[in-house]
């Protein structure tokens, strides 16, 4: 049975702080997407990581993925109010999502 | 851009009766999927469909069946609505292939919330 796995799943931090969000999934994946969904919407695609050791940067997320790891971070850099979220993984062409976590920035 | 409509947002129907819940998209993808949002669980898969007339089980079909006669449209059946199928499901679609930022991405619809009584 394939797992997509996140940690933390719920996550209070104040506004300026860092920290990192992870992923792992147990099973061979080419490719891992990172997904934003804001309360009462719909999930709109952030990342797309297509191949061992990809990093992709907007803002202040970065998204890299160890794929022999089977491990990908979103690490969130001097946090904002806005970027409060639940944010999602999912993996291989079936895109299989991880419980998500739901960040809350406090200002 | 790309859109996905669900025909409706909002739905209320009873214990056994049949449910179909509508998904249109307009950009000519040939993959679209169905999920079920619950907290904590995330999003789980219940069908895939990688072309007209083509579907593939994901990780939770038992109570659901699909139906995709044209490439824009996929459908999802409640036979038989339990209450344990109360949940906002999401329909989503992307171009299939490898490579490209924007290629292979999947676009959500709004998501449809079903209350079974």
């Amino acid at each position: 049975e394939l797992k997509v796995e996140q940690n933390p799943l719920f996550l209070s931090m104040q506004e300026g702080k860092n920290y990192t969000i992870y992923c792992n999934y147990s099973t061979t994946s080419d490719r891992l997407y990172w997904y934003r969904q804001d309360p009462g919407k719909s999930l709109e695609s952030l990342f797309v990581l297509l191949s061992n050791g990809a990093v992709k940067q907007e803002g202040r997320l970065m998204a890299s993925l160890d794929t022999k790891a089977r491990l990908s971070t979103l690490h969130i850099t001097a946090a904002v109010h806005d970027l409060s979220a639940t944010y999602f993984c999912a993996v291989t062409y079936k895109f299989y999502f991880g419980s998500g976590t739901k960040l809350n920035v406090k200002p | 851009d790309v859109k996905v409509t669900q025909s409706s947002r909002y739905l209320v129907k009873r214990t056994g009766e049949k449910v179909f819940l509508e998904c249109v998209q307009d950009m000519d993808h040939e993959n679209m999927f169905w999920y079920r949002q619950d907290p904590g669980l995330g999003l789980r898969l219940i069908y895939f469909s990688y072309d007209v007339k083509m579907k593939e089980k994901g990780d939770i079909p038992e109570g659901y069946s699909v139906s995709r006669e044209k490439k824009e449209r996929f459908s999802l059946i409640l036979e038989s609505a339990s209450t344990n199928q109360t949940s906002m499901y999401l329909c989503a679609s992307r171009l299939p292939g490898q490579g490209g930022s924007g290629a292979n991405v999947l676009t959500f619809g709004a998501g449809s919330r079903l209350t079974v009584l």
